[in-house]
């Protein structure tokens, strides 16, 4: 699976929309992106995935850029709760693929 | 809810001892996954199920270590004679087999503590 890079902290205001970048520059064609976060102490929790195209859903949004080397997961309106460290994740969907964490990113809400 | 679920959620063992987690996946996911996660890291995989069957294992679990998958459905993770470097949140995660992609869903973790 290829590798990614993530920034180590962000901070975002409450309310307000978090943007969280991703860069996969060595993604294969058959690769999705996924993200998961983890809230302290508990286990990782699935948010949103996509291939090529934008994808939406309750949680989050996530951009993937054309050339699709990074995109990024949109937190429309971020809350105390959203507080995580978020993972990003390149996979192939086809048979073991099990995920490969990095460090991820360590976001925080503030109030 | 009828999400991964673990078990025990919390251990406290003395060294040498020996500890058994037991993960029920979500119904009808033919796929099980364990991982393990020290402080400060994400998690990382250390072997996976397809139905019964034993498909994966990572460098990571040493002959200490044993998983089970009897009857394709819950699965035990068993460390043999603990050390303290073996404390650690213990992963379960499950996920279909479908062609549209398989999102893998993780439980809430096991923690272990060995003094």
């Amino acid at each position: 699976d290829a590798k990614t890079t993530q920034p180590p902290s962000m901070d975002c205001a409450e309310g307000r929309a978090a943007n969280l970048p991703c860069n996969h520059s060595t993604i294969s064609g058959n690769e999705y992106v996924y993200w998961y976060r983890q809230i302290h102490s508990q286990g990782p929790q699935y948010i949103i995935h996509g291939l090529k195209n934008n994808e939406t859903n309750e949680m989050a949004s996530l951009i993937i850029t054309e050339d699709r080397k990074s995109s990024t997961l949109i937190l429309p309106h971020a809350t105390l709760r959203d507080t995580a460290v978020y993972y990003c994740i390149v996979r192939v969907v086809t048979g073991a693929n099990n995920l490969f964490f990095g460090t991820g990113t360590r976001l925080t809400v503030i109030p | 809810d009828t999400g991964v679920s673990q078990d025990p959620r919390h251990k406290i063992t003395k060294r040498g001892q020996n500890v058994t987690f037991r993960c029920d996946p979500i119904s009808e996911h033919n796929r099980l996954y364990w991982y393990r996660q020290t402080l400060g890291q994400g998690p990382e995989f250390l072997t996976y199920f397809q139905n019964e069957a034993q498909l994966e294992k990572s460098r990571l679990l040493s002959d200490r270590f044993s998983a089970e998958r009897p009857k394709g459905s819950f699965s035990t993770l068993e460390i043999q004679r603990t050390e303290q470097g073996d404390s650690a949140m213990y992963l379960c995660a499950s996920s279909p087999r479908t062609s549209s992609g398989n999102t893998i869903y993780f439980g809430e973790g096991s923690w272990l503590t060995v003094v």
